[in-house]
């Protein structure tokens, strides 16, 4: 079984902040971890994912995530907050190989991003 | 990147009638497809897993009868809600992905907004 939490349903940062997102999750086996964006009324864009190797990941838009095992965490930041980056931001984990390989998503955290 | 288009994008139908949601993968072959619902201000919930040429796996509580899907070809699944009610009003997203190699990733449609009277 898997599961993922993200801490914060709503953030709130100021144009040019840093963005951090917790998202901490639980697998049976070593998971696949990804990062989505949704925009009003459109479906999921990937951000980035982890499955092996380097545990720092960069995406699109300026974001990156660092996998730690230890924490069992891969939180989600962004230097200086845009506009442009308001939307609901998903956390999602996935067991590799598994039957379905289904994702499994946190309850996600809606940015704003303040003038 | 691989293109997953959804139709219609919205549609509003009476209390009763059916509706029918297509997921179609554009530039690649899906052997496996995800169908989501939405509720406003809340997750994804996986609703089934439509597999080409077989049965969807439905969700624990999700009722096969009442969302049937169906994925005849490596391209195109669809998702039709019979004799819908208001509370199946809710944004449905579909994710495909595709049959050479994997490391995980699902790409998603745009959504479906159906909205019952």
């Amino acid at each position: 079984a898997q599961s993922v939490t993200q801490l914060g349903s709503h953030v709130s940062v100021s144009e040019g902040a840093l963005v951090l997102l917790r998202c901490n999750y639980s697998s049976s086996v070593p998971p696949y971890l990804f990062w989505y964006v949704q925009y009003p009324n459109q479906g999921l864009q990937l951000l980035l994912k982890y499955t092996t190797g380097a545990t720092l990941v960069k995406g699109i838009n300026g974001f990156e995530a660092e996998f730690k095992k230890s924490e069992t965490s891969f939180h989600l930041t962004k230097p200086s907050a845009h506009m442009s980056d308001a939307a609901e931001y998903f956390c999602a984990v996935s067991a590799p190989r598994a039957a379905g390989n289904k994702l499994t998503f946190g309850g996600g955290t809606r940015v704003l991003v303040k003038p | 990147g691989a293109v997953v288009s959804q139709h219609p994008s919205r549609v509003i139908c009476k209390s009763g009638t059916s509706v029918k949601i297509e997921c179609r993968s554009l530039d690649f072959q899906a052997t496996t497809m995800f169908w989501y619902r939405q509720f406003p201000k809340q997750s994804l919930m996986l609703m089934a897993t439509s597999n080409e040429g077989s049965k969807a796996t439905y969700e624990q509580g999700v009722e096969k009868d009442k969302f049937l899907i169906n994925h005849a070809s490596l391209t195109l699944s669809t998702l039709t809600v019979t004799s819908a009610h208001p509370e199946d009003s809710s944004f449905y997203i579909c994710s495909a992905r595709g049959t050479s190699g994997f490391t995980g990733e699902l790409f998603f449609g745009e959504g479906s907004r159906l909205t019952v009277l």
